[in-house]
């Protein structure tokens, strides 16, 4: 089953603008929710991620927003630049595992 | 430090062959993890390891093994690839402690005809 659906599957904005992309998970054993970003032919690399303790957290110009009851987190992406054009991965992270359970993915392009 | 290496970067296999991909961390990290990418489903976690000698399923494990004799290394193995399993491979480690962040690898390109 489909434990974190992302959305929008892709996103074009201009550059400055301020691209946003949405998770909603199903389960409430998580307790870790990053963001990855992927550009072509690399592996994911970690930007961001947030603890449900917390409702908002902020890293440069990437902040994620946090809603446990809703059960979604949210990236948003502030001024963006043509180099944040990539591919971008919500993920959770389950309590006793400990592995990480993808969202399918959202290719982001920012035009100059 | 190297980080997360994999080998080989791509590979070609005919349906039936075997092979082996070799996972390797630089890291001491005690977790080490393979996950398989496909287009529009994300990374899927196929088998995990918490540990040397331990290793465990994910959600997609069937048509692969997996062996972590050593702490650094991590190999996934194909008995009998189906084309099914053309995609492409990460490796990834993190540690118990710290900030949880998985390190990921370059990723293998494998093409099963």
């Amino acid at each position: 089953q489909q434990q974190v659906k992302q959305s929008p599957q892709s996103l074009i904005v201009q550059k400055g603008g301020i691209p946003i992309i949405n998770c909603a998970y199903e389960n409430t054993a998580f307790d870790y929710f990053p963001w990855y970003q992927q550009f072509p032919g690399k592996g994911p690399a970690l930007l961001i991620a947030i603890r449900p303790d917390v409702s908002e957290k902020k890293e440069g110009r990437f902040t994620i927003s946090f809603n446990k009851s809703a059960k979604q987190f949210s990236l948003h992406i502030m001024d963006s630049q043509p180099g944040d054009s990539a591919t971008y991965f919500c993920a959770v992270r389950d309590t006793g595992r400990r592995a990480l359970t993808f969202g399918s993915g959202t290719r982001l392009q920012v035009q100059p | 430090n190297a980080g997360v290496t994999q080998t080989p970067k791509f590979r070609v296999l005919k349906t039936g062959q075997s092979m082996t991909l070799l996972c390797a961390q630089d890291m001491n990290h005690e977790y080490m993890y393979w996950y398989r990418q496909d287009p529009g489903m994300g990374l899927r976690l196929i088998h995990y390891s918490v540990g040397e000698g331990t290793t465990a399923k994910g959600e997609v494990p069937d048509g692969y093994n997996v062996s972590r004799l050593k702490k650094q290394n991590f190999l996934l193995g194909l008995e009998s690839a189906a084309p099914s399993q053309t995609s492409v491979y990460f490796c990834a480690s993190n540690t118990q402690q710290g900030n949880n962040e998985q390190f990921f690898g370059p990723g293998t390109r494998l093409t099963v005809l």
